[in-house]
């Protein structure tokens, strides 16, 4: 099994649905992250959490919102999905030694 | 504050021939580096990172990099570049125990037979 998985690995939605993309790890780390990628711009961070009770913003946090069910479970949520959150996600897990562990990813198209 | 900035978007080299990737880095810390390498339609795997050891770092693949305090820089070098090597690459800031990594634009590294 995957250190990192994320769930679903594709998915297609419609504009003004809810949609949840789940991440769980294996690695026993206490810090989650969501980034979104998008080409030519890199990874930019959603939201962090570095333990169950702490969850933060990052840069691009506006029309997300997340949950750290767990220490190894971590959810995204797009409230009301735009096209332009159409993007490539990603969910990592480090720990102390700064090892950063990413997912595969979640393909996410907003029609 | 931390940044980082990838200072080619696009690097092209043929078979055989080294490879420069080049990153300057700001923080107001003592940073921890790192860089990534993600195939077409695939995650991203760690290269290589420098976290205040050694300054000149081996990683996977015949990679390395090397940390330059005074340039602010941790350029990716490898001495012959192989096909498989054809890739997006990230080079990543984490700086002063914040454990947030920041990610440059990346460079996408094409290689020519």
């Amino acid at each position: 099994d995957a250190d990192v998985t994320q769930t679903p690995r594709n998915r297609i939605t419609k504009t003004g649905k809810r949609i949840m993309l789940e991440c769980s790890q294996t690695k026993g780390h206490d810090r989650m992250y969501w980034y979104r990628q998008d080409p030519g711009l890199g990874l930019r961070l959603i939201y962090y959490s570095f333990d169950v009770k702490d969850i933060n913003k990052g840069e691009i946090s506006d029309g997300y919102s997340v949950s750290r069910q767990a220490q190894a479970k971590f959810s995204l949520s797009l409230e009301s999905a735009i096209p332009n959150q159409t993007a490539l996600y990603f969910c990592a897990t480090s720990g102390v030694d700064y090892g950063y562990t990413f997912g595969s990813g979640t393909r996410l198209t907003v029609v | 504050a931390q940044s980082v900035t990838q200072l080619d978007s696009h690097v092209s080299v043929s078979e055989g021939t080294p490879v420069l990737l080049r990153c300057n880095y700001s923080s107001s810390y003592s940073p921890s580096l790192f860089w990534y390498v993600q195939h077409p339609n695939k995650g991203l795997q760690l290269l290589l990172k420098y976290t205040s050891a050694a300054t000149l770092v081996k990683g996977i693949n015949g990679f390395e990099a090397e940390f330059k305090k005074s340039e602010t820089s941790f350029h990716l070098t490898k001495p012959s570049a192989h096909m498989s090597d054809a890739a997006e690459y990230f080079c990543v800031v984490s700086a002063g125990g914040s454990y947030i990594p920041t990610f440059g634009r990346g460079t996408s590294l094409i290689v020519h037979p």
